[in-house]
């Protein structure tokens, strides 16, 4: 069975900090493409970033709205992709999901909360 | 980058029902495009990718079409468990998402 799990999620502060984790399990992650997808408060969905496998050299992707700021990574052996978040902004407030678009599979979301 | 048009914001619908919600990029997709179904406190579960292939263990009473800029989801009977927000997604170019579609008992 196929399992992503989100953790790390928090209230931080602006200008502050934070890392979210995706354990995952149930199939070959080193061969998968992965994604971390945010959704608001009022409910819309947002691509943030991308992370391709060795085999593509790790190549990442950000939305324009995080590019600079945030960056996704992963580490094969534990199965396991990254979402290293700086500078947060009360407009990164948003749950946010793991996910292997190209075969349907998401996590169920963790929330970050970013308000002084 | 791609904007995604999605229409309607809401719709309201009754069981049995056929219902369509629309998406439009703007610019050609090449017909990658997937359509999610969101329940309140759940993750968003895909129903059809590259516009008109139904994902393992999806109803056929969910259907996709559409080509260039293009696409529609179609309900042909609503069941009682439909009724949810729709979302469309591109994956052409990056990544974009609709903006929802609520769909809602009448």
């Amino acid at each position: 069975e196929v399992q992503l799990v989100e953790t790390g999620g928090s209230l931080v502060q602006p200008g502050k900090s934070l890392k979210l984790t995706c354990a995952t399990s149930g199939f070959t992650f080193s061969n998968a493409w992965m994604h971390w997808v945010r959704q608001s408060p009022e409910k819309q969905l947002e691509w943030v970033a991308q992370i391709k496998a060795k085999s593509n050299n790790y190549a990442t992707y950000y939305a324009e709205s995080v590019k600079g700021r945030f960056t996704i990574s992963r580490d094969d052996s534990k199965s396991s992709v990254y979402l290293q978040m700086n500078s947060l902004k009360e407009e990164d407030t948003a749950i946010y999901y793991c996910t292997w678009i190209l075969r349907g599979y998401w996590g169920q979301g963790v929330m970050v909360t970013v308000s002084s | 980058d791609i904007q995604m048009t999605q229409s309607p914001s809401f719709l309201s619908a009754s069981v049995g029902d056929r219902v369509t919600i629309n998406c439009k990029a703007s610019q050609n997709i090449n017909k990658y495009l997937n359509w999610y179904q969101q329940k309140l406190g759940e993750a968003p579960k895909r129903l059809i990718y590259n516009t008109n292939n139904l994902q393992t263990g999806i109803p056929s009473r969910f259907s996709g079409s559409g080509s260039g800029t293009d696409y529609t989801l179609t309900i042909s009977s609503l069941q009682p468990e439909d009724f949810a927000t729709y979302f469309c997604l591109q994956h052409n170019s990056l990544y974009t998402f609709g903006a929802g579609t609520k769909l809602e008992l009448k």
